[in-house]
């Protein structure tokens, strides 16, 4: 089976500052991770996707994630956090050998202005 | 990228009835469309796998029966509420796999806020 952990409901950051939403993962094979972003009553928006190669994964409006399969972690982070970043982002997860994709519970990130 | 339009963005009913909500892929063929179902503040939970000419795949604990899912074309799949309860309000959205792969696994629509009164 596998599962996403998102540790944290809300994170709460001021703008220009860095921030960083964790995301921890189970799979019983080599995974394929993913974070979406979700504006209020919108469907979920693609941010980024890590498969193989490099360990940081570089994303739209400047998010990026770091694999760390020791620790099997994937946490997003963006430098300098925008006020426009507001919104519920997903962690997910897939095996590569199964179509099934699995989300973390979401985390909601408040920038503060 | 791929775009998925969802049909319609909000619906009420009245207890009882039947509501149909469509997903289509609209500049790409999706074999597999997946039909989510999200409540207030919580994840997407997934509710059925949907490929194009053969029946949905339902996860455990979906009724069948009840939601019942129709993926007639390569770009349209529809997921019908039957007599549907207040319990059934909820955001539902699909998402649809471009074949043709790229970085992104699934292009999700906006999805379709049904309440039921």
């Amino acid at each position: 089976a596998q599962s996403v952990a998102q540790p944290e409901d809300q994170v709460k950051v001021a703008e220009g500052n860095p921030l960083t939403v964790k995301c921890t993962y189970s799979v019983s094979g080599n995974p394929y991770l993913f974070w979406y972003v979700q504006y209020p009553n919108r469907g979920l928006q693609f941010l980024l996707k890590y498969i193989t190669g490099d360990n940081l994964v570089k994303g739209s409006y400047g998010f990026e994630a770091e694999f760390n399969k020791s620790q099997t972690s994937f946490h997003l982070k963006k430098p300098s956090a925008l006020v426009s970043d507001s919104a519920l982002y997903f962690c997910a997860v897939r095996d590569k050998g199964y179509q099934k994709v699995t989300f973390g519970t979401g985390t909601k990130l408040q920038v503060i202005p | 990228g791929a775009v998925v339009s969802q049909h319609p963005s909000r619906v009420i009913c009245k207890s009882g009835t039947s509501v149909k909500i469509e997903c289509r892929s609209l500049d790409f063929q999706a074999t597999t469309m997946f039909w989510y179902r999200q409540f207030p503040k919580q994840s997407l939970m997934l509710m059925a796998t949907s490929n194009e000419g053969s029946k949905a795949t339902y996860e455990q604990g979906v009724e069948k029966d009840k939601f019942l899912i129709n993926h007639a074309s390569l770009t349209l799949s529809t997921l019908t509420v039957t007599s549907a309860h207040p319990e059934d309000s909820s955001f539902y959205i699909c998402s649809a796999r471009d074949p043709k792969g790229g970085d992104n696994e699934q292009y999700f629509g906006p999805g379709t806020r049904l309440t039921v009164t």
